[in-house]
Protein backbone atom coordinates (compact mmCIF):
# COMPACT_ATOMS: atom_id res chain seq x y z
CA UNK A 1 0.00 0.00 0.00
CA UNK A 2 1.02 3.58 -0.88
CA UNK A 3 2.30 5.60 2.45
CA UNK A 4 2.65 9.24 2.74
CA UNK A 5 5.15 10.26 5.74
CA UNK A 6 5.52 14.23 6.89
CA UNK A 7 7.73 13.74 9.38
CA UNK A 8 7.59 17.70 10.89
CA UNK A 9 4.42 18.34 12.41
CA UNK A 10 4.99 21.70 12.70
CA UNK A 11 7.68 24.53 10.92
CA UNK A 12 8.12 28.44 11.57
CA UNK A 13 9.97 30.52 9.29
CA UNK A 14 10.68 34.68 9.65
CA UNK A 15 8.93 36.17 6.97
CA UNK A 16 10.91 36.73 3.92
CA UNK A 17 13.16 33.69 4.62
CA UNK A 18 12.80 30.15 3.07
CA UNK A 19 11.41 27.04 4.80
CA UNK A 20 11.96 23.44 2.95
CA UNK A 21 8.92 20.76 4.36
CA UNK A 22 9.79 17.37 4.27
CA UNK A 23 7.96 14.94 2.65
CA UNK A 24 8.96 10.82 1.74
CA UNK A 25 6.25 8.30 0.36
CA UNK A 26 6.38 4.72 -0.29
CA UNK A 27 5.32 2.69 -3.29
CA UNK A 28 5.74 0.13 -5.89
CA UNK A 29 4.52 1.69 -9.08
CA UNK A 30 6.42 3.87 -11.67
CA UNK A 31 3.52 5.82 -13.14
CA UNK A 32 2.52 8.54 -10.25
CA UNK A 33 2.26 12.17 -9.49
CA UNK A 34 2.98 14.19 -6.07
CA UNK A 35 1.26 17.23 -4.63
CA UNK A 36 1.33 19.71 -2.25
CA UNK A 37 -1.59 21.10 -0.83
CA UNK A 38 -1.81 24.18 1.31
CA UNK A 39 -4.69 24.45 4.05
CA UNK A 40 -5.34 27.56 5.08
CA UNK A 41 -7.29 28.75 8.66
CA UNK A 42 -9.98 29.52 6.44
CA UNK A 43 -9.73 24.73 5.57
CA UNK A 44 -10.48 25.40 2.10
CA UNK A 45 -7.65 22.95 0.77
CA UNK A 46 -5.73 24.80 -2.21
CA UNK A 47 -3.11 22.42 -4.70
CA UNK A 48 0.15 24.87 -4.26
CA UNK A 49 2.34 22.41 -6.68
CA UNK A 50 2.69 19.12 -8.38
CA UNK A 51 5.33 16.98 -9.85
CA UNK A 52 4.62 14.26 -12.35
CA UNK A 53 6.95 11.18 -11.61
CA UNK A 54 8.62 10.34 -15.19
CA UNK A 55 10.20 14.10 -15.44
CA UNK A 56 13.60 14.39 -13.76
CA UNK A 57 13.04 19.16 -14.00
CA UNK A 58 11.58 19.81 -10.35
CA UNK A 59 8.39 21.97 -10.63
CA UNK A 60 8.47 25.58 -9.94
CA UNK A 61 5.57 27.54 -9.18
CA UNK A 62 6.86 30.97 -8.46
CA UNK A 63 7.81 31.29 -4.91
CA UNK A 64 7.29 27.22 -4.20
CA UNK A 65 9.73 24.60 -5.62
CA UNK A 66 9.86 20.94 -5.06
CA UNK A 67 12.88 19.07 -4.81
CA UNK A 68 11.84 15.76 -6.44
CA UNK A 69 14.31 12.80 -5.64
CA UNK A 70 12.42 9.47 -6.71
CA UNK A 71 14.98 6.92 -5.91
CA UNK A 72 15.27 8.25 -2.30
CA UNK A 73 11.39 8.62 -3.12
CA UNK A 74 11.59 12.33 -1.19
CA UNK A 75 9.30 14.98 -2.74
CA UNK A 76 10.44 18.30 -0.10
CA UNK A 77 8.91 21.77 -0.69
CA UNK A 78 10.34 25.29 -0.09
CA UNK A 79 8.62 27.98 0.22
CA UNK A 80 10.76 31.17 -0.47
CA UNK A 81 10.51 34.83 0.63
CA UNK A 82 7.35 33.54 2.76
CA UNK A 83 5.01 35.64 3.27
CA UNK A 84 2.35 36.02 6.13
CA UNK A 85 -0.46 34.22 3.61
CA UNK A 86 1.36 31.33 3.60
CA UNK A 87 0.90 30.55 6.92
CA UNK A 88 -1.01 27.37 7.06
CA UNK A 89 -0.98 23.29 6.89
CA UNK A 90 0.66 21.61 4.51
CA UNK A 91 0.29 17.87 2.73
CA UNK A 92 1.59 16.08 1.08
CA UNK A 93 -0.15 13.93 -1.66
CA UNK A 94 0.26 10.68 -3.75
CA UNK A 95 -1.79 9.36 -7.07
CA UNK A 96 -0.81 6.58 -8.98
CA UNK A 97 -2.26 4.91 -12.20
CA UNK A 98 -2.93 1.75 -9.84
CA UNK A 99 -5.43 4.19 -7.93
CA UNK A 100 -5.88 6.89 -9.82
CA UNK A 101 -9.37 8.00 -7.70
CA UNK A 102 -7.45 8.34 -4.68
CA UNK A 103 -5.07 10.96 -3.22
CA UNK A 104 -3.03 9.47 -0.19
CA UNK A 105 -2.15 12.05 1.59
CA UNK A 106 0.76 12.42 4.72
CA UNK A 107 -0.49 13.89 8.31
CA UNK A 108 0.39 17.46 7.05
CA UNK A 109 2.95 20.05 8.61
CA UNK A 110 1.75 23.26 9.93
CA UNK A 111 3.74 26.00 8.90
CA UNK A 112 3.92 29.51 11.21
CA UNK A 113 5.44 32.67 9.39
CA UNK A 114 6.70 35.40 12.00
CA UNK A 115 7.27 38.76 11.21
CA UNK B 1 -12.35 30.11 -3.92
CA UNK B 2 -15.98 29.37 -5.00
CA UNK B 3 -15.52 26.34 -7.36
CA UNK B 4 -16.52 23.77 -4.82
CA UNK B 5 -19.13 24.94 -2.11
CA UNK B 6 -20.22 23.24 1.07
CA UNK B 7 -23.22 23.76 3.09
CA UNK B 8 -23.72 23.80 5.98
CA UNK B 9 -20.04 24.81 6.93
CA UNK B 10 -20.55 23.76 10.91
CA UNK B 11 -22.65 20.62 12.32
CA UNK B 12 -23.52 19.79 15.54
CA UNK B 13 -26.03 16.50 16.12
CA UNK B 14 -27.07 14.15 18.70
CA UNK B 15 -26.66 10.35 17.94
CA UNK B 16 -29.65 9.69 17.06
CA UNK B 17 -30.31 12.62 14.42
CA UNK B 18 -30.34 12.58 10.71
CA UNK B 19 -28.48 14.66 9.05
CA UNK B 20 -27.01 15.89 5.52
CA UNK B 21 -24.12 17.27 4.20
CA UNK B 22 -24.51 19.00 0.86
CA UNK B 23 -21.51 19.59 -1.99
CA UNK B 24 -22.38 21.60 -5.10
CA UNK B 25 -19.43 22.13 -7.51
CA UNK B 26 -19.25 24.89 -9.99
CA UNK B 27 -16.29 24.01 -12.25
CA UNK B 28 -18.35 21.65 -15.11
CA UNK B 29 -16.23 18.79 -13.44
CA UNK B 30 -17.52 15.07 -13.52
CA UNK B 31 -16.10 13.28 -10.17
CA UNK B 32 -16.64 13.85 -7.21
CA UNK B 33 -15.40 12.85 -3.64
CA UNK B 34 -15.84 12.90 -0.02
CA UNK B 35 -12.89 12.82 2.57
CA UNK B 36 -12.96 12.67 6.18
CA UNK B 37 -10.43 15.04 7.72
CA UNK B 38 -9.61 13.76 11.72
CA UNK B 39 -6.91 16.06 14.11
CA UNK B 40 -3.80 14.28 13.88
CA UNK B 41 -4.80 11.75 10.92
CA UNK B 42 -4.10 11.89 6.68
CA UNK B 43 -7.31 12.90 5.05
CA UNK B 44 -9.63 9.41 4.60
CA UNK B 45 -11.08 8.94 1.04
CA UNK B 46 -14.45 7.86 1.85
CA UNK B 47 -16.64 8.02 -1.66
CA UNK B 48 -15.89 8.91 -5.51
CA UNK B 49 -18.76 9.46 -7.66
CA UNK B 50 -17.66 9.87 -11.78
CA UNK B 51 -20.48 10.79 -13.73
CA UNK B 52 -23.22 10.30 -10.58
CA UNK B 53 -22.08 6.55 -10.31
CA UNK B 54 -20.52 5.54 -7.42
CA UNK B 55 -16.94 4.13 -8.47
CA UNK B 56 -14.90 3.36 -4.57
CA UNK B 57 -16.49 2.75 -1.32
CA UNK B 58 -13.73 3.31 0.71
CA UNK B 59 -15.03 0.77 3.28
CA UNK B 60 -17.23 3.59 4.89
CA UNK B 61 -19.34 2.17 7.51
CA UNK B 62 -23.31 2.39 6.24
CA UNK B 63 -24.18 5.23 9.06
CA UNK B 64 -22.34 7.03 6.13
CA UNK B 65 -24.57 7.18 2.83
CA UNK B 66 -23.63 8.95 -0.05
CA UNK B 67 -25.81 10.29 -2.99
CA UNK B 68 -25.06 11.71 -6.22
CA UNK B 69 -28.82 12.95 -8.24
CA UNK B 70 -26.12 14.44 -10.85
CA UNK B 71 -22.33 15.48 -11.43
CA UNK B 72 -22.92 18.87 -9.68
CA UNK B 73 -24.36 17.80 -6.30
CA UNK B 74 -22.95 15.32 -4.14
CA UNK B 75 -24.47 14.54 -0.49
CA UNK B 76 -23.81 12.56 2.43
CA UNK B 77 -26.55 11.53 4.05
CA UNK B 78 -25.65 10.99 8.04
CA UNK B 79 -27.96 8.47 10.32
CA UNK B 80 -27.00 7.03 14.04
CA UNK B 81 -23.68 8.59 14.11
CA UNK B 82 -20.66 7.63 17.00
CA UNK B 83 -19.23 10.85 18.65
CA UNK B 84 -15.72 9.08 16.68
CA UNK B 85 -17.57 10.82 13.65
CA UNK B 86 -16.47 14.08 14.91
CA UNK B 87 -14.35 14.96 11.84
CA UNK B 88 -14.57 17.67 9.06
CA UNK B 89 -15.70 17.06 5.88
CA UNK B 90 -14.26 17.59 2.76
CA UNK B 91 -15.87 17.28 -0.73
CA UNK B 92 -13.72 17.72 -3.80
CA UNK B 93 -14.20 17.87 -7.54
CA UNK B 94 -12.25 17.18 -10.54
CA UNK B 95 -13.10 16.93 -14.24
CA UNK B 96 -12.38 12.94 -14.34
CA UNK B 97 -10.26 10.61 -12.73
CA UNK B 98 -7.37 10.56 -14.71
CA UNK B 99 -3.76 10.75 -12.91
CA UNK B 100 -3.86 14.62 -14.42
CA UNK B 101 -7.10 15.61 -13.36
CA UNK B 102 -6.29 18.13 -10.46
CA UNK B 103 -8.59 17.36 -7.47
CA UNK B 104 -10.53 21.04 -6.04
CA UNK B 105 -11.42 21.00 -2.48
CA UNK B 106 -14.38 22.79 -0.72
CA UNK B 107 -14.24 24.32 2.62
CA UNK B 108 -15.48 21.67 4.79
CA UNK B 109 -18.42 20.99 6.98
CA UNK B 110 -17.19 20.66 11.21
CA UNK B 111 -19.39 18.29 12.01
CA UNK B 112 -19.60 17.71 16.19
CA UNK B 113 -21.83 14.57 16.89
CA UNK B 114 -22.68 14.77 21.00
Amino acid sequence: AQTVTQSQPEMSVQEAETVTLSCTYDTSESDYYLFWYKQPPSRQMILVIRQEAYKQQNATENRFSVNFQKAAKSFSLKISDSQLGDAAMYFCAYRSTGTASKLTFGTGTRLQVTL
Amino acid sequence: ETGVTQTPRHLVMGMTNKKSLKCEQHLGHNAMYWYKQSAKKPLELMFVYNFKEQTENNSVPSRFSPECPNSSHLFLHLHTLQPEDSALYLCASSQGRALTDTQYFGPGTRLTVL
